[in-house]
Parts: C-alpha cells; sequence; structure tokens
C-alpha cells in the first residue's frame, strides 16, 4: 500500500472550514484514498473516500488532484467537534491477496478553536 | 446490530502471562483486521485477515499470534506478555469492496491492555 504523509496538526477557527492536506505520491491504479477521524480514544470512525473524482456526504468533502498524488479532506463549518485526529489512508479495496493491508500513519490533529 | 464487539475492554496481565482478546462482528465482513495504539500515536497493523481460515503479517506481528476459524470472529493472542505491549488495541472489520459497498473499516472501542 502506498504511504501517505499529512502534517502532524492544524488550528481552525470555529465555523471556518478546514482544509486538511494528504500526500500520497506513490499511490497506485487500483487504490482509494480514505479519510477517517478519532476523536479522544475511540475507535476511528469512517468519513469518506474517493478513487479519482471529488466525493461529497453529509459530514465533509474529499478533494483529489487529477494525478490523484495528494488530496485535501474538507469540513465546511468546522465545530468544536470537529476536534480530533485525522487520518488519510490509501487502500486497495478490490486487489491482490496481500493487497488488503490497510495502513494508518500518524494524521493530523486537528484542533478547533472558539 | 452490535457491529464490532470487543473482549475484554480492560485488562491488567503480569509479564510472562498469556492472553487473548476477542473481536467478534456481526456484519459479514470478509475482512479483519486488529491494531495496537500507543500514547500519541497513530495506529499500527498487526495482523490481518481477508477471510475465514486465512490471516497475514501487518506491520508489528512480533509477540502476537492471531487465528479466524469462523468469519465472524479474529483472535489477537499474547503468548507471553511483555511490559512493551501495553497500549490500545483495536480490531476492525470490512466488505472487500465488491458489489459497490464502500470497503470503509468498522472499529470496535478497543481493549486497554496493561502488563507489569
Amino acid at each position: 500500500d502506498a504511504k501517505t504523509t499529512q502534517p502532524p496538526s492544524m488550528d481552525c477557527a470555529e465555523g471556518r472550514a478546514a482544509n486538511l492536506p494528504c500526500n500520497h505520491s506513490t499511490i497506485s491504479g487500483n487504490e482509494y484514498v480514505y479519510w477517517y477521524r478519532q476523536i479522544h480514544s475511540q475507535g476511528p470512525q469512517y468519513i469518506i473516500h474517493g478513487l479519482k473524482n471529488n466525493e461529497t456526504n453529509e459530514m465533509a468533502s474529499l478533494i483529489i488532484t487529477e494525478d490523484r498524488k495528494s488530496s485535501t479532506l474538507i469540513l465546511p463549518h468546522a465545530t468544536l467537534r470537529d476536534t480530533a485526529v485525522y487520518y488519510c489512508i490509501v487502500r486497495v479495496v478490490v486487489g491482490l491477496p496481500g493487497g488488503f493491508k490497510t495502513i494508518f500513519g500518524a494524521g493530523t490533529r486537528l484542533f478547533v478553536k472558539a | 446490530n452490535a457491529g464490532v464487539t470487543q473482549t475484554p475492554k480492560f485488562r491488567v496481565l503480569k509479564t510472562g502471562q498469556s492472553m487473548t482478546l476477542l473481536c467478534a462482528q456481526d456484519m459479514n465482513h470478509e475482512y479483519m483486521y486488529w491494531y495496537r495504539q500507543d500514547p500519541g500515536m497513530g495506529l499500527r497493523l498487526i495482523h490481518y485477515s481477508v477471510g475465514e481460515g486465512t490471516t497475514a503479517k501487518g506491520e508489528v506481528p512480533d509477540g502476537y499470534n492471531v487465528s479466524r476459524l469462523k468469519k465472524q470472529n479474529f483472535l489477537l493472542g499474547l503468548e507471553s506478555a511483555a511490559p512493551s505491549q501495553t497500549s490500545v488495541y483495536f480490531c476492525a472489520s470490512s466488505y472487500s469492496g465488491l458489489a459497490g459497498n464502500t470497503g470503509e473499516l468498522f472499529f470496535g472501542e478497543g481493549s486497554r491492555l496493561t502488563v507489569l
């Protein structure tokens, strides 16, 4: 699986958009980009995923560059409850045996401030 | 629908003792994973399974064994616990991503293990 690089921490003002970047320059053609977040010491929670098109759901938007080497998770109106660690991972969804390892990096710790 | 259930949630062991963590999922997922998370760090993959009867090593498999005898259960064993294995352990499961599902991972609430 390709590795990802994220900034260790970011701040965001409450009510503003939070833009969390992720670099995955070695991503291969059959790997999807997934975003999860972990609040306190709970189990990580799925946010969104995509292959090459931009995606939006009720939680966030995912912007993937045309070359797929990087992506940005956008929380449009951050609240205090969005303070968490956000993980960007790349993962084979349909692939060869051994390709389903799902590796998490250190993530980005987002602090939403009032 | 309970999702992913981990037992026990807390355990204290002495060095050299053995124990098994149980992960159970009721979503008929093919894939299951065991991660550990040390304070202030991300999740590290220990072992994973892509189907009943199959397991594979992750990033940090040493000192752990796993078994997947039934599709719904994934067991993580520590044969001789060491203080370095003090951590929070998370189990996760997912569909394969075929048939239009998202392939997202569903996580349990975690098991806190302390080895003295």
